[in-house]
């Protein structure tokens, strides 16, 4: 059964800053795996899908990596801003989509 | 275009009543997923549809739940004599045609938030 696991769970930090947050997985037989953003209240907004294949996608400040073999992929988020605060979901596609706990950021200014 | 519309965006209801939550998915979509968020427990998958199918119905947490498409693109979750436990967020997320259930990007609703009294 896959387990993802976010580190850290909760995450202040000052304007500016770059931020890396981390997700990590046990099955490591992945098709994808999707990182999202949830404002309070709100859905999920989709952020970044790295195919099993490939080693990183990036969108504007954000960049994801993935390392299959270590069942790890972090979330890089350069010069932060304050917009950036939200939960931030990485979820990893196996035969269902598998989320974790999530990180929760804080970006003051 | 338009995205995933989910309604209501809020119900209350009674312990024991039956309640039905609708989810609309980006027109031609044929994947649509049902997922719960309950405080402390994260996000949990429900039921996967291909179509008008379900391949994927083992997430269901019991048989107080069912969902249902048609036409292949509306779909239903119904919940039967609700219990508090069931007081959650329920998220749909919809995708293009996949040959395997999560190969593709999941595009989500803003959920509906059940409160069971």
């Amino acid at each position: 059964k896959q387990e993802v696991t976010q580190i850290p769970a909760a995450l202040s930090v000052p304007e500016g800053e770059n931020l890396v947050l981390n997700c990590s997985f046990t099955d490591s037989a992945i098709y994808n795996l999707q990182w999202f953003r949830q404002d309070p209240g709100k859905g999920l907004t989709s952020l970044l899908l790295i195919q099993s294949s490939q080693r990183e996608q990036t969108s504007g400040r954000l960049n994801a990596s993935l390392d299959k073999s270590s069942g790890r992929s972090t979330l890089y988020i350069a010069a932060s801003q304050p917009g950036d605060s939200a939960t931030y979901l990485c979820a990893a596609s196996g035969s269902r989509l598998t989320f974790g706990e999530g990180t929760q950021l804080t970006v003051n200014p | 275009g338009a995205g995933v519309s989910q309604s209501p965006s809020n119900k209350v209801t009674e312990k024991g009543k039956d309640v039905e939550l609708r989810c609309d998915p980006i027109s031609g979509h044929t994947a649509l997923y049902w997922y719960r968020q309950s405080l402390g427990q994260g996000l949990e998958f429900l039921i996967y549809f291909q179509g008008n199918s379900a391949p994927d119905k083992s997430g269901l947490p019991s048989d107080r739940f069912s969902a249902e498409r048609t036409g292949g693109s509306v779909s239903t979750l119904t919940i039967q004599r609700t219990q508090q436990e069931d007081s959650a967020v329920y998220l749909c997320a919809s995708s293009r045609l996949a040959g395997t259930q999560s190969s593709y990007e999941q595009y989500f609703g803003p959920g509906t938030r059940l409160t069971v009294t």
